[in-house]
Formats: structure tokens, sequence, C-alpha cells
């Protein structure tokens, strides 16, 4: 069992927000970096630190972070943004852990 | 650009060992600040961190798979490699190998640029 939890599923209606969440105790030492992945395909990092997008990620796409909880969230979701979303970061010992995924689906 | 690219065995026969290479082109397995790690995706389930390694070979693993896991590395190959033994059918799964970024002072630790995985079905 995973030490950061995400809620299993998310939809957005076209062009609307969307907030994808990641609990765990460590997330008030660490931040959370987060993976969209659709399938057939290898995740893509498309948040890090405290809130930085690699080149090539679009700007609807930020992170922040509150207590024990990581956020991602898109702001006006495409129908390229239906993927998988997985959160990465360390457990309470230190150890590298995924959260569960979130399945985000674009209406 | 820099690039990774997973290559072994696609089929592993219960009780033996796994054995995965990540060729990295494009760029030096020996640039500071990045360790190279591997994570594995059971079909339809979710992601599984395996273990790292920095260019010095100094590695860390999930403690999970400790036990059966060694991650080593090859500079003047630019490549690592993955073991993992007494595999059974949970060890199914694509394995991806990845950059991993670290940079302790500002926080910085992700999985920035992977390969395209290889599926590996351990079966008799």
């Amino acid at each position: 069992s995973s030490e950061l939890t995400q809620d299993p599923a998310v939809s957005v209606a076209l062009g609307q927000t969307v907030r994808i969440t990641c609990q765990g105790d460590s997330l008030r030492s660490y931040y959370a970096s987060w993976y969209q992945q659709k399938p057939g395909q290898a995740p893509v990092l498309v948040i890090y630190g405290k809130n930085n997008r690699p080149s090539g990620i679009p700007d609807r796409f930020s992170g922040s972070s509150s207590g024990n909880t990581a956020s991602l969230t898109i702001t006006g979701a495409q129908a390229e943004d239906e993927a998988d979303y997985y959160c990465n970061s360390r457990d309470s010992s230190g150890n590298l852990v995924f959260g569960g995924g979130t399945k985000l689906t674009v209406l | 650009q820099l690039q990774l690219q997973e290559s072994g065995p696609g089929l592993v026969k219960p009780s033996e060992t796994l054995s995965l290479t990540c060729t990295v082109s494009g760029g030096s397995i020996s640039s500071s600040s990045y360790y190279w790690g591997w994570i594995r995706q059971p079909p339809g389930k979710g992601l599984e961190w395996i273990g790292s390694i920095y260019y010095s070979g100094s590695t860390y693993y999930n403690p999970s798979l400790k036990s059966r896991v060694t991650i080593s590395v090859d500079t003047s190959k630019n490549q690592f490699s993955l073991k993992l033994s007494s595999v059974t059918a949970a060890d199914t799964a694509v394995y991806y190998c990845a950059r991993h970024w670290i940079v302790v002072v500002i926080k910085i630790d992700a999985f920035d640029i992977w390969g395209q995985g290889t599926m590996v079905t351990v079966s008799s």
C-alpha cells in the first residue's frame, strides 16, 4: 500500500478547472512531483518542486501544497489532458513512493 | 536530447533472475545532480519505484524489494542495469528506467526523463 493517497478517478468538463490531490504525512516535509501517463505511454513529468513546470508543459498545469496535501491543478482542461496522474514523493523514512494514481476524464 | 532505452528479455521463468539494461544517449550518465532509477508498473496498476543509483555506484532501494534487487552502473558504456532475483508472477510488469533529478537544497526530487518501458512477463 502507498503512503500517498490519491482519489482513483476525477472528472472535469472541457475548459473547466480541476484539482487532483495527493495526501500523505510526509508531504509536510517534502514536495510532490506529478506525472501524466496516457495509455500505452511512459509517464511524463508535469510538475516538480514547489511549483515548476518542465519545458514543454503548458502553463495550465500548476502545483501547490498545504499541510499534508499536494495538489495538481489544471486550469482550463483540454481533451488531451485526459490521462492517469501520479504523485511521487518521499515516505516518512525518506524512501521514494508513488501515489496510487488518479484517472482524469474530460467530459 | 537525452534519451533512455531499456533492453532485456521479455520473458523470464519463475524463480530466475530478471536482468535489464538502460542505455543513456545524448548525455553522460556521470552528470552530477542526477541519479538513475528503475520504476515498474504491473498491468492495469500503478507505478512502483524499485531503486536508484548514482554514477559513483551509490544506491538506494525500495525496502519492499531490497532483498532481491541489485542496480549497477557502467559509466564506460553509459548504462545502468537492474537485476531482480527469485521472480514470481507478481513481478510481471512494464519496467521503466528514468533519470532521477535530485537537488536537495531546493527540494527538487523527480524523474524528469523516462525510457519508453519494456514489458517483462514471468511465466514458465
